[in-house]
């Protein structure tokens, strides 16, 4: 089935700086989805991104979407260390579900 | 006001009983979903419900057994647990099956 896979797998940065991390996936998709997910939490929506665009700002967030590529990013910028947590792109192909990949963890540094 | 709540939030139980995780949203929300989170935290749908009616059933068990009396409401049942079905539960839901879901915090379930 469709899914997002995330790149890097974890991610350690200094308190100000940015974090990228990238997702790709496999087949054509309705949209694609940026979530995250602090310790023991749920999910939490951050940003959808439509096929049809190619790129969307949200506060400190930043999501570019290359369908030729299949691929998606997720840049925050300044990052906090309120930003430490999983992050998840999902990817809606049409079928009734968002199809979620492994995630890219994120650790920001004081 | 809590947008989509889980009951319980924490489950111990051993294996071979049958158990029950209940979800609400209050969003009035047409579609729901339920999504279970491996140690490894990869997310796979479980169920996809619209106006009550199965949507999904992404090759589960016979033993996972979803039930929405109504709209705002999606319950999973597991019958015979096995320690493989440890795990946490996600149960979410959508206004529209192309727009952003609203997650519970999650149902840690272990089986000993």
């Amino acid at each position: 089935s469709q899914q997002g896979e995330e790149d890097p797998q974890a991610l350690s940065i200094q308190e100000g700086e940015n974090a990228t991390m990238n997702c790709s996936y496999k087949t054509s998709i309705n949209n694609l989805q940026w979530y995250r997910q602090n310790s023991g939490r749920g999910l939490v929506h951050l940003i959808l991104i439509r096929s049809n665009e190619r790129e969307k700002h949200s506060g400190r967030l930043r999501v570019t979407l290359d369908t030729s590529k299949k691929s998606s990013s997720l840049l925050i910028t300044a990052s906090r260390a309120a930003d430490t947590a999983s992050y998840f792109c999902a990817t809606d192909d049409y079928d009734y579900k968002l199809s979620f990949g492994a995630g890219t963890t994120v650790t920001v540094r004081a | 006001d809590t947008a989509v709540s889980q009951t319980p939030k924490y489950l111990v139980t051993q294996m071979g009983n049958d158990k029950s995780i209940k979800c609400e949203q209050n969003l009035g929300h047409d579609t729901m979903y339920w999504y279970k989170q491996d140690s490894k935290k990869f997310l796979k749908i479980m169920f996809s419900y619209n106006n009550k009616e199965l949507i999904i059933n992404e090759t589960v068990p016979n033993r996972f057994s979803p039930k929405s009396p109504d709209k705002a409401h999606l319950n999973l049942h597991i019958n015979s647990l096995e320690l493989g079905d440890s795990a946490v539960y996600f149960c979410a839901s959508s206004p529209l099956t192309d727009t952003e879901a609203f997650f519970g915090q999650g149902t840690r379930l272990t089986v000993v």
